[in-house]
């Protein structure tokens, strides 16, 4: 099994609807992150959290939220998507410490229409 | 300047060369310096991590650090076209985040 799990792998929804993508991780890592790809783009962060009661935002938040149910759990919702929110997604974790690597989920590729 | 720079590439080399992949950073105090490779519309995976100056291999992979000139490269010899990717450049900030470079994209040709 993945250590890091992000569900749906792929979903398509319309203007205006709530979405919410979920992360799991059995890597015992206290920090989790949120970020999205734009093809030919790079990794940009959207939220990042480093404890349960920690939770900051990164570069590109406006329209997005998310909320840290447990250390292993970490959801980021789009309350009224649009088009331009159609992007692939990765949840990722590290290590408490500066010095630490990010692992990767596999991605939710997100279309709406 | 960007904290972390890379060549967009593409970088094309023949199958069985040396494929070599540069990466400059702005924060002197860096500490550590990973290297992610990404095929098309997957995740980034984990290819190597350095801390110290000097060289570190791995496999058909070496990295190589030289913090004076505050700059990381990878080399990957004998290059396969299954080494055909986006190589990504990371390094820690100051508040614990990671900055990607924007990606060289590789691309060997049998």
């Amino acid at each position: 099994d993945a250590d890091v799990t992000q569900t749906p792998r792929n979903r398509i929804t319309k203007t205006g609807k709530r979405i919410m993508l979920e992360c799991s991780q059995t890597k015992g890592h206290d920090r989790m992150y949120w970020y999205r790809q734009d093809p030919g783009l790079g990794l940009r962060l959207i939220y990042y959290s480093f404890d349960v009661k920690d939770i900051n935002k990164g570069e590109i938040s406006d329209g997005y939220s998310v909320s840290r149910q447990a250390q292993a759990k970490f959801s980021l919702s789009l309350e009224s998507a649009i088009p331009n929110q159609t992007a692939l997604y990765f949840c990722a974790t590290s290590d408490t410490g500066s010095n630490q690597p990010q692992h990767f989920g596999d991605g939710t590729r997100l279309s709406i229409l | 300047q960007k904290e972390v720079e890379q060549n967009s590439g593409p970088l094309s080399v023949p199958e069985g060369a040396i494929a070599s992949l540069n990466c400059t950073y702005s924060d002197r105090g860096s500490q550590s310096f990973f290297w992610y490779r990404q095929y098309s519309g997957k995740s980034p995976e984990l290819i190597m991590s350095i801390y110290s100056n000097g060289d570190k291999e791995d496999g058909r992979f070496t990295a190589q650090l030289n913090k004076a000139s505050q700059y990381v490269s990878l080399l990957i010899r004998d290059s396969q076209p299954s080494d055909s990717a986006t190589y990504l450049c990371a390094v820690p900030n100051q508040g614990g985040k990671l900055i990607f470079g924007q990606g060289t994209e590789l691309s060997v040709k049998p």
